[in-house]
């Protein structure tokens, strides 16, 4: 079964300050690993994903995450945080089996500060 | 592009009553689920579907019902509502190519009182 865990409910940063949203996932067998974002009172946009090959995967509003299988994570990365990237943002696991499953992890708040 | 559609948008019940939530998708997807969001707890799985006429448990399933009689349809039932219910409701479709992106709806929220 997989499971994900995101370290942090809630996390702020500086705008213009590097952003690292941490993910630790746990899969029986090899993953699929997404981020998504979800802005208030909306559904959840997909960030980037990871299913194989190149190891760092580049998403959307200059977001970035590395899938390390030896430390089985899938942090999330900005260099330069802005007001706009104010936002809960998911973590989701899908094993590349049968189970078409997709786990999600609890969540982690994003607050920018001027 | 309809995408993925929920409805209603808003909903307040009373304990005891019953009510579906409608979703609905345009893009041929074989896999649809529904999840619940409640703060600090992310999303859980209620039900899911890997195709008409299949639907199979989550995370979360006691007190719902499922149902997928068209690839486009799957219908969330709440038989008897309680406070406990009270969430966001997500609907969410993908096609089972390898590597394909979740879509979601936009969310139906449900307050039982």
């Amino acid at each position: 079964a997989q499971s994900v865990t995101q370290l942090g409910s809630h996390v702020s940063v500086s705008e213009g300050a590097l952003v690292l949203l941490r993910c630790n996932y746990s899969s029986s067998v090899p993953p699929y690993l997404f981020w998504y974002v979800q802005y208030p009172n909306q559904g959840l946009q997909l960030l980037l994903k990871y299913t194989t090959g190149a190891t760092l995967v580049k998403g959307i509003n200059g977001f970035e995450a590395e899938f390390k299988k030896s430390e089985t994570s899938f942090h999330l990365t900005k260099p330069s945080a802005h007001m706009s990237d104010a936002a809960e943002y998911f973590c989701a696991v899908r094993a590349m089996n049968r189970d078409d499953k997709i786990i999600f992890g609890k969540g982690t708040r994003l607050h920018i500060l001027p | 592009n309809a995408g993925v559609t929920q409805t209603p948008k808003f909903q307040v019940l009373k304990t005891g009553q019953s009510m579906t939530l409608q979703c609905a998708q345009d893009m041929n997807h074989e896999y649809m689920s529904w999840y619940r969001q409640d703060p600090g707890m992310g999303l859980r799985l209620i039900h899911y579907s890997v195709g008409a006429g299949i639907t199979d448990q989550g995370e979360v399933p006691n007190g719902y019902n499922v149902s997928r009689s068209t690839t486009e349809d799957f219908p969330l039932r709440l038989l008897s509502a309680a406070p406990s219910q009270t969430s966001v409701y997500f609907c969410a479709s993908r096609s089972n190519r390898v590597g394909n992106t979740i879509y979601f709806g936009e969310g139906s929220w449900l307050t039982v009182v």
